[in-house]
């Protein structure tokens, strides 16, 4: 079965420092990755995916995640994040056999600090 | 365009009691997920409905926790008797429809029910 681990649970940073989320997922022939970001009292919002092509996908806010299937990675990074970036950070992983079912890892919380 | 609708967005209650909880999905939107999110954990998929029909529903604990979308649109996730367990944040989300082998629709996500049982 498909795995997500996100390897900090917590990132605090500096407003304009850059920042890397770390994102890890368990093998598969074929996958689909995703970042969602949870602002406070909010739903999950899509930040940024990679289905094919590129590698390296961006955002329109400035995050840009890589795939990298030799390391099984889909790290987040941001080169100068802002106070409004403080929120919840999600990378989730779907394979196009189990229909749509998105699986999870168990969060980074970003804290942006002025 | 509005998004998914949750209700209510908190809900404290006792333990063993019953509570429901409700989702309107985007309009046009077949497919139709709830997910349980914990306190500092990601969301875990309980069940997904393709129109009225639960395709998926491998995740739900069917001794307590019951679920229906009746006429393939608005949803309803209910549990009977509530425990402690189970206070958690409950999602919905809805998709155009469930991505097939190669292909991707969006999930949407709604604002979801945050309960604590007492």
């Amino acid at each position: 079965a498909q795995s997500v681990t996100q390897l900090d649970s917590q990132v605090p940073v500096f407003e304009e420092a850059p920042v890397e989320l770390r994102c890890n997922y368990s093998s598969s022939v074929s996958v689909y990755l995703f970042w969602y970001v949870q602002y406070p009292n909010q739903g999950l919002q899509l930040l940024l995916k990679y289905l094919s092509g590129s590698t390296l996908v961006e955002s329109i806010n400035g995050f840009e995640a890589e795939f990298n299937k030799s390391q099984t990675s889909f790290h987040l990074r941001k080169p100068s994040v802002h106070i409004s970036d403080t929120a919840e950070y999600f990378c989730a992983v779907s394979d196009g056999n189990q229909g749509g079912k998105l699986i999870f890892g168990q969060g980074t919380e970003l804290s942006v600090k002025p | 365009e509005a998004g998914v609708v949750q209700s209510p967005r908190y809900k404290i209650i006792e333990k063993k009691q019953p509570v429901a909880f409700w989702c309107n999905p985007i309009s046009g939107h077949n497919t139709l997920y709830w997910y349980l999110q914990n306190l500092g954990q990601g969301p875990e998929l309980l069940i997904r409905y393709e129109n009225e029909e639960a395709v998926d529903d491998s995740q739900l604990p069917k001794d307590r926790f019951s679920a229906e979308r009746l006429k393939g649109v608005d949803s309803t996730l209910k549990i009977q008797p509530a425990e402690l367990g189970d206070s958690a944040v409950y999602l919905c989300a809805s998709s155009l429809e469930s991505g097939r082998w190669g292909s991707y629709n969006e999930q949407f996500f709604g604002p979801g029910t945050r309960l604590t049982v007492l």
